[in-house]
């Protein structure tokens, strides 16, 4: 089975600043979707950015980017310019290819961010 | 798009008493619906999988007579915490996985459960 490790529990960083989560997984298989979701107060999940592992190329949305690095199975998050908007819980998720069948998310425990003005 | 509602989004029952909640997808055809669970500070643990006009399957240690899925339709899938007790209070998502899967799944709002 796949696993997700984030090994920052909590993670802080000053406005405007860059900082970078970390997440590494588990899995036999060469063909999946890695995701990182942002969890507000609010609870609602919301989609950061997505990457195939097909893709060398590494994803980037705006202020987000990823480092994927396939071979070392590592996945992080890099939030750039920080605001205080993006203080949240920010997990990793891994999804086998859609072909193999009704895949679920994989989740990592999260790791909570906080953005100091 | 690939908007996912869920409801109720919080609810206040007292214990012995079952509660259902409901997962729509409100643009698409949601083939396969997941329920998660997430306690307090931790992270999403998956319940069961549901298939349109099929059993769910649950994942190891969940109780199927506790927590009830039913997927009668392409867009609505349900679950029902039957007899709740204090220890099913917790926060319940659904996501779902729409028939042209390109692999993001779309998440409903989350439904805050208290069992008093």
């Amino acid at each position: 089975a796949q696993t997700v490790t984030q090994s920052q529990p909590e993670m802080s960083v000053q406005e405007a600043e860059t900082v970078t989560l970390s997440c590494t997984y588990d899995t036999s298989e060469s063909d999946y979707y890695l995701f990182w979701y942002k969890q507000p107060p609010s609870r609602q999940m919301i989609l950061v950015i997505r990457q195939e592992a097909y893709k060398q190329q590494n994803a980037t949305e705006n202020r987000f980017s990823v480092n994927f690095q396939k071979a070392a199975k590592s996945f992080s998050l890099k939030i750039s310019d920080s605001q205080l908007g993006d203080a949240a819980m920010y997990f990793c998720a891994y999804r086998s290819p859609a072909y193999s069948g009704n895949t679920p998310l994989v989740f990592g425990k999260g790791t909570r961010l906080s953005v100091i003005a | 798009g690939a908007v996912v509602s869920q409801h109720p989004s919080w609810v206040i029952c007292k214990s012995g008493t079952s509660v259902k909640i409901e997962c729509r997808s409100l643009d698409f055809q949601a083939t396969t619906m997941f329920w998660y669970r997430q306690f307090p500070k931790q992270s999403l643990m998956l319940m069961a999988t549901s298939n349109e006009g099929s059993k769910a399957t649950y994942e190891q240690g969940v109780e199927k007579d506790k927590f009830l899925i039913n997927h009668a339709s392409l867009t609505l899938s349900t679950l029902t915490v039957t007899s709740a007790h204090p220890e099913d209070s917790s926060f319940y998502i659904c996501s779902a996985r729409g028939q042209g899967d390109t692999g993001e799944l779309f998440f409903g709002e989350g439904s805050r459960l208290t069992v008093l």
